[in-house]
Protein backbone atom coordinates (compact mmCIF):
# COMPACT_ATOMS: atom_id res chain seq x y z
CA UNK A 1 0.00 0.00 0.00
CA UNK A 2 1.16 3.59 -0.32
CA UNK A 3 1.85 5.31 2.68
CA UNK A 4 0.95 9.67 2.00
CA UNK A 5 3.15 11.62 4.60
CA UNK A 6 1.81 15.67 5.14
CA UNK A 7 4.09 18.46 6.63
CA UNK A 8 3.67 20.10 8.73
CA UNK A 9 0.83 18.50 10.80
CA UNK A 10 -0.49 22.05 11.88
CA UNK A 11 0.18 25.71 10.73
CA UNK A 12 -0.05 29.03 12.20
CA UNK A 13 -0.32 31.62 9.61
CA UNK A 14 -2.32 35.38 9.14
CA UNK A 15 -5.00 36.36 6.90
CA UNK A 16 -2.74 37.91 3.92
CA UNK A 17 0.25 35.05 3.94
CA UNK A 18 1.38 32.80 1.86
CA UNK A 19 1.69 29.31 2.90
CA UNK A 20 2.94 25.60 1.55
CA UNK A 21 2.03 22.26 2.53
CA UNK A 22 3.96 19.05 1.30
CA UNK A 23 2.75 15.97 0.57
CA UNK A 24 5.45 12.94 0.02
CA UNK A 25 4.47 9.52 -1.38
CA UNK A 26 6.14 6.44 -0.47
CA UNK A 27 6.16 5.60 -3.71
CA UNK A 28 6.17 7.34 -7.29
CA UNK A 29 2.56 7.97 -8.18
CA UNK A 30 3.13 10.02 -11.20
CA UNK A 31 0.67 13.11 -11.08
CA UNK A 32 -2.02 11.06 -9.54
CA UNK A 33 -2.33 13.13 -5.94
CA UNK A 34 -5.56 15.12 -5.05
CA UNK A 35 -5.97 18.03 -2.53
CA UNK A 36 -9.20 18.36 -0.02
CA UNK A 37 -10.21 20.87 2.38
CA UNK A 38 -12.36 20.05 5.40
CA UNK A 39 -14.12 22.38 7.26
CA UNK A 40 -14.77 21.29 11.22
CA UNK A 41 -17.53 19.19 11.28
CA UNK A 42 -17.74 19.34 7.51
CA UNK A 43 -17.65 17.15 4.41
CA UNK A 44 -13.82 17.34 2.74
CA UNK A 45 -14.59 19.85 -0.54
CA UNK A 46 -12.29 19.14 -3.73
CA UNK A 47 -9.59 21.70 -4.13
CA UNK A 48 -6.75 20.41 -6.77
CA UNK A 49 -6.63 16.97 -8.81
CA UNK A 50 -4.31 15.60 -10.98
CA UNK A 51 -1.64 17.26 -8.67
CA UNK A 52 -1.94 21.09 -10.67
CA UNK A 53 -5.56 20.89 -11.98
CA UNK A 54 -8.00 23.82 -9.88
CA UNK A 55 -11.47 22.47 -9.81
CA UNK A 56 -14.28 24.21 -10.89
CA UNK A 57 -15.22 27.01 -8.83
CA UNK A 58 -12.39 26.87 -6.47
CA UNK A 59 -10.24 30.31 -6.38
CA UNK A 60 -6.75 30.54 -8.10
CA UNK A 61 -5.57 31.47 -4.88
CA UNK A 62 -4.60 27.70 -4.23
CA UNK A 63 -2.22 25.76 -6.71
CA UNK A 64 -0.70 22.72 -6.42
CA UNK A 65 2.33 21.56 -7.97
CA UNK A 66 4.53 18.38 -8.09
CA UNK A 67 5.26 14.90 -9.99
CA UNK A 68 6.30 11.65 -8.70
CA UNK A 69 7.09 11.49 -5.08
CA UNK A 70 6.62 14.93 -3.46
CA UNK A 71 4.32 17.40 -4.03
CA UNK A 72 2.78 20.84 -2.68
CA UNK A 73 -0.39 22.64 -2.47
CA UNK A 74 0.04 26.37 -1.35
CA UNK A 75 -2.12 29.42 -0.74
CA UNK A 76 -0.96 32.69 -2.24
CA UNK A 77 -2.75 35.03 0.27
CA UNK A 78 -4.44 33.37 3.23
CA UNK A 79 -7.99 34.20 3.46
CA UNK A 80 -10.53 33.98 6.57
CA UNK A 81 -12.51 30.80 5.09
CA UNK A 82 -8.78 28.66 4.24
CA UNK A 83 -8.56 28.39 8.02
CA UNK A 84 -9.08 24.57 7.98
CA UNK A 85 -7.33 21.25 7.69
CA UNK A 86 -6.14 19.60 3.96
CA UNK A 87 -5.38 16.63 3.41
CA UNK A 88 -3.86 14.92 0.46
CA UNK A 89 -5.06 12.15 -1.42
CA UNK A 90 -3.26 9.37 -3.88
CA UNK A 91 -5.39 8.21 -6.97
CA UNK A 92 -2.59 5.90 -7.94
CA UNK A 93 -3.64 2.61 -6.76
CA UNK A 94 -5.59 1.13 -4.43
CA UNK A 95 -6.20 1.86 -1.29
CA UNK A 96 -6.84 5.37 -2.38
CA UNK A 97 -4.81 7.03 0.59
CA UNK A 98 -4.89 10.31 2.38
CA UNK A 99 -2.24 11.94 4.41
CA UNK A 100 -2.95 12.34 8.27
CA UNK A 101 -4.15 15.96 7.66
CA UNK A 102 -2.07 19.82 7.93
CA UNK A 103 -4.21 21.84 10.40
CA UNK A 104 -4.20 25.41 9.22
CA UNK A 105 -4.93 27.90 12.32
CA UNK A 106 -5.01 31.64 12.25
CA UNK A 107 -1.66 33.28 14.51
CA UNK B 1 -26.67 20.44 -8.64
CA UNK B 2 -24.89 16.84 -8.02
CA UNK B 3 -25.63 16.13 -4.38
CA UNK B 4 -25.20 13.05 -2.34
CA UNK B 5 -27.50 12.60 1.00
CA UNK B 6 -26.80 10.11 3.14
CA UNK B 7 -29.08 8.45 5.89
CA UNK B 8 -29.27 9.53 9.49
CA UNK B 9 -26.35 9.01 12.63
CA UNK B 10 -26.74 5.19 14.09
CA UNK B 11 -26.17 3.74 17.21
CA UNK B 12 -24.99 -0.06 17.26
CA UNK B 13 -23.95 -2.39 19.66
CA UNK B 14 -20.76 -4.47 19.05
CA UNK B 15 -20.98 -7.00 16.38
CA UNK B 16 -24.36 -5.66 14.90
CA UNK B 17 -24.13 -4.38 11.13
CA UNK B 18 -24.85 -1.19 10.18
CA UNK B 19 -26.13 -0.24 6.52
CA UNK B 20 -25.46 3.08 5.25
CA UNK B 21 -27.25 4.66 2.05
CA UNK B 22 -26.27 7.24 -0.19
CA UNK B 23 -28.81 9.06 -2.73
CA UNK B 24 -27.46 11.21 -5.77
CA UNK B 25 -29.25 13.53 -7.77
CA UNK B 26 -28.11 16.01 -10.41
CA UNK B 27 -26.24 13.26 -12.27
CA UNK B 28 -26.79 10.50 -14.68
CA UNK B 29 -26.16 7.66 -11.52
CA UNK B 30 -24.60 4.77 -13.48
CA UNK B 31 -22.00 7.35 -15.39
CA UNK B 32 -20.00 6.84 -11.76
CA UNK B 33 -18.12 5.38 -9.34
CA UNK B 34 -19.24 5.86 -5.89
CA UNK B 35 -16.67 5.72 -3.09
CA UNK B 36 -16.78 4.99 0.84
CA UNK B 37 -14.17 6.79 2.88
CA UNK B 38 -14.60 6.77 6.94
CA UNK B 39 -13.22 9.36 9.12
CA UNK B 40 -12.79 7.90 13.01
CA UNK B 41 -12.68 11.03 15.49
CA UNK B 42 -9.41 12.84 15.26
CA UNK B 43 -8.03 10.99 12.11
CA UNK B 44 -7.19 10.47 8.77
CA UNK B 45 -9.41 9.87 6.05
CA UNK B 46 -9.35 6.06 4.94
CA UNK B 47 -10.73 4.97 1.64
CA UNK B 48 -13.04 2.14 2.08
CA UNK B 49 -13.81 1.08 -1.35
CA UNK B 50 -16.07 1.58 -4.55
CA UNK B 51 -18.93 0.97 -6.72
CA UNK B 52 -19.24 1.31 -10.58
CA UNK B 53 -22.56 2.68 -10.64
CA UNK B 54 -22.93 0.64 -14.20
CA UNK B 55 -22.18 -2.97 -13.76
CA UNK B 56 -22.15 -3.28 -9.77
CA UNK B 57 -18.77 -4.07 -10.09
CA UNK B 58 -16.58 -3.23 -6.79
CA UNK B 59 -13.60 -2.62 -5.14
CA UNK B 60 -12.21 -2.97 -1.51
CA UNK B 61 -9.81 -1.93 0.66
CA UNK B 62 -8.51 -5.22 2.03
CA UNK B 63 -8.23 -3.91 5.73
CA UNK B 64 -12.72 -4.02 5.24
CA UNK B 65 -13.08 -7.18 2.09
CA UNK B 66 -15.38 -9.50 4.04
CA UNK B 67 -16.44 -7.62 6.67
CA UNK B 68 -18.06 -4.32 4.06
CA UNK B 69 -20.33 -4.29 1.37
CA UNK B 70 -21.21 -1.76 -1.47
CA UNK B 71 -24.42 -2.19 -3.44
CA UNK B 72 -26.53 0.05 -5.24
CA UNK B 73 -30.25 0.08 -6.43
CA UNK B 74 -30.10 2.21 -10.01
CA UNK B 75 -33.89 2.90 -9.66
CA UNK B 76 -33.13 4.74 -6.66
CA UNK B 77 -30.17 6.23 -7.70
CA UNK B 78 -29.04 4.95 -4.23
CA UNK B 79 -25.40 3.09 -3.26
CA UNK B 80 -25.31 1.49 0.08
CA UNK B 81 -22.64 0.51 2.53
CA UNK B 82 -23.41 -2.33 4.99
CA UNK B 83 -20.59 -3.36 7.70
CA UNK B 84 -20.79 -6.23 9.94
CA UNK B 85 -19.57 -7.27 13.12
CA UNK B 86 -18.97 -3.79 14.17
CA UNK B 87 -16.02 -3.13 16.98
CA UNK B 88 -15.51 0.05 18.98
CA UNK B 89 -13.01 1.15 16.64
CA UNK B 90 -15.64 0.93 13.66
CA UNK B 91 -16.99 4.52 15.64
CA UNK B 92 -16.64 7.02 12.69
CA UNK B 93 -18.15 9.24 10.20
CA UNK B 94 -18.63 7.15 6.97
CA UNK B 95 -18.88 9.26 3.80
CA UNK B 96 -19.62 8.41 0.36
CA UNK B 97 -17.82 10.48 -2.79
CA UNK B 98 -18.56 10.43 -6.60
CA UNK B 99 -15.85 9.20 -8.47
CA UNK B 100 -15.60 8.41 -12.17
CA UNK B 101 -14.67 5.32 -13.67
CA UNK B 102 -10.96 6.07 -14.49
CA UNK B 103 -10.07 8.55 -12.19
CA UNK B 104 -10.70 8.61 -8.60
CA UNK B 105 -10.66 11.58 -6.89
CA UNK B 106 -13.83 12.22 -4.74
CA UNK B 107 -16.09 14.94 -5.73
CA UNK B 108 -18.62 15.76 -4.45
CA UNK B 109 -19.38 14.13 -1.29
CA UNK B 110 -21.82 13.10 1.33
CA UNK B 111 -22.74 14.75 4.04
CA UNK B 112 -21.35 12.33 6.76
CA UNK B 113 -23.43 9.70 8.99
CA UNK B 114 -21.94 9.10 12.26
CA UNK B 115 -21.45 5.83 13.28
CA UNK B 116 -21.30 5.21 17.25
CA UNK B 117 -20.41 1.34 18.30
CA UNK B 118 -21.30 1.25 22.40
CA UNK B 119 -22.43 -1.29 24.65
Amino acid sequence: DIQMTQSPSSLSASVGDRVTITCRASQSISSYLNWYQQKAGKAPKLLIYAASSLQSGVPSRFTGSGSGTDFTLTISSLQPEDFATYYCQQSYSAPYSFGQGTKLEIK
Amino acid sequence: QVQLVQSGAEVKKPGASVKVSCKASGYIFTSYAIHWVRQAPGQRLEWMGWINADNASTKYSQKFQGRVTITRDTSASTAYMEMRSLRSEDTAVYYCARGTMKVNWFDPWGQGTLVTVSS
